[in-house]
């Protein structure tokens, strides 16, 4: 058990609608990292947030946001969806503190979207 | 352009054989990491690495930062290892990080 939760584990939903994907991080790592796994583009980050500030950003698309809350836990906000959104959505924590490059990173067991 | 670039993609083993899976990649990194990701889709962290070499039960993972390059080694493999392994370069400083994903390797080991 990785200690990051990530919920739903499934959702179902249609072209054009807003889903809310939330992750808990591991107790006390205040780096959340959100990326996005597809069959046809592999693995990719999509954002960085450290102790409620972004800080990083990938290949993430303006139709989708993210946030990190004061509790630490975050969501990742997809909006317009796109058949092509359909993927599995992970993020990972990592960083107890201090600089986060060189922490180690753990996973959550995702969020599977597929978007009719 | 892939910043990260895996091989083989498809690896097909016998019981007991010792694996070898590589990544080569064009960036600055401040860490490398390689994952492993079952079939049920869950990802695993097995190892970080910036320089020389870890080990961690049959599992050894190399990086040569002069050459851009690691390795993964799998000693006497059995079909639980039986897995796609992904390398994933960590770039940035501080509390910033991108990261780039190779396209993984599918191992499957046959008993």
């Amino acid at each position: 058990d990785s200690g990051v939760t990530q919920t739903p584990k499934h959702l179902i939903t249609a072209t054009g609608q807003r889903v809310t994907l939330r992750c808990s991080p591991r107790s006390g790592d205040l780096s959340v990292y959100w990326y996005q796994q597809s069959l046809d583009q592999g693995l990719q980050f999509l954002i960085q947030y450290y102790n409620g500030e972004e800080r990083a950003k990938g290949n993430i698309l303006e139709r989708f946001s993210a946030q990190q809350f004061p509790d630490l836990h975050s969501e990742l906000n997809l909006s317009s969806l796109e058949l092509g959104d359909s993927a599995l959505y992970f993020c990972a924590s990592s960083a107890t503190q201090g600089v986060s490059y060189n922490s180690p990173l753990h996973f959550g067991n995702g969020t599977r979207l597929t978007v009719t | 352009k892939n910043e990260v670039e895996q091989s083989p993609q498809n690896l097909t083993a016998q019981e007991g054989e010792f694996i070898t899976i590589n990544c080569s990649y064009s960036v600055g990194i401040s860490a490398l990491h390689w994952l492993q990701q079952h079939p049920g889709g869950g990802i695993v962290s097995l190892f970080m690495l910036s320089s020389g070499k870890k080990k961690h039960g049959r599992l050894i993972a190399t990086i040569n930062i002069q050459e851009k390059h690691s390795s993964l080694h799998i000693t006497a493999s059995h079909p639980r290892d039986s897995a796609v392994y992904i390398c994933a370069v960590r770039s940035g400083s501080g509390t910033g990080n991108q990261f780039y994903f190779g396209t993984g390797t599918s191992l499957t080991v046959i008993p």
